[in-house]
């Protein structure tokens, strides 16, 4: 595949929930990036990081939190989300910020009751 | 207002058949511009990059083309196949600014044998 695994393929959560999301790259790359896809929408880029630091927030609401412990792994941490949150996230990396192709995993689709 | 529109919403073709995707933005200053290939229930996959200097760049059967004057963009795909049929995203990113980027709706593309 394209070297990025996310992790869970699927999650149906409640608006009380904690959950989290994972994103591993095994390209070496040093930038990671979340996006949300909605039905009908285009692709909203939420988060940047570059070098383990962020560089983009994208005016996402706090009950999205990222974490990027490591160059490989990116988390996205869900709380009190909404329904008009249900969409799929897609994780990609690159080799740095920039000009440079973007990986995307296969997504995690998110339904929230 | 920087946009990106793609036109049209949707094309159905016969295999083996040649179709063009557009795209017209209006994303000033301009960086790159950027087609993806999404399949159903996938994560995009990249399949050019262009810089403003770049007025054609093809990968295998995609070819894009780029007027950074009359801002527009095409996708030419040639003898598709039905491997083809997914959806054909344009992307535009901003100049000085690595991380703002502006997508389009999207082309749904469907190949019927």
């Amino acid at each position: 595949e394209t070297g990025v695994t996310q992790t869970p393929r699927h999650l149906v959560m409640g608006m009380t929930n904690k959950k989290s999301l994972k994103c591993e790259q095994h390209l070496g790359h040093n930038a990671m990036y979340w996006y949300k896809q909605s039905a009908k929408k285009p692709l909203e880029l939420m988060f940047v990081y570059n070098f383990k630091e962020q560089t983009e927030n994208n005016s996402v609401p706090s009950r999205f939190s990222p974490e990027c412990p490591n160059s490989s792994h990116l988390f996205l941490h869900l709380h009190t989300l909404q329904p008009e949150d249900s969409a799929l996230y897609l994780c990609a990396s690159s080799r740095e910020q920039g000009t440079y192709e973007q990986y995307f995993g296969p997504g995690t689709r998110l339904t929230v009751t | 207002k920087n946009q990106v529109e793609q036109s049209p919403q949707s094309l159905i073709i016969l295999e083996g058949k040649n179709c063009t995707l557009q795209c017209n933005y209006t994303v000033s200053p301009f960086s790159n511009l950027r087609w993806y290939k999404q399949d159903t229930g996938r994560g995009p996959v990249s399949l050019t990059i262009m810089t403003f200097s770049e007025n054609t760049k093809s990968n295998g059967r995609y070819t894009a083309t780029l007027d950074a004057d009359t801002k527009q963009s095409s996708l030419h795909i040639t003898a598709s196949q039905l491997s083809d049929s997914a959806s054909y995203i344009c992307v535009v990113s901003l100049l000085y600014n690595f991380n703002k980027f502006y997508f389009g709706s999207g082309t749904k593309l469907n190949v019927k044998p």
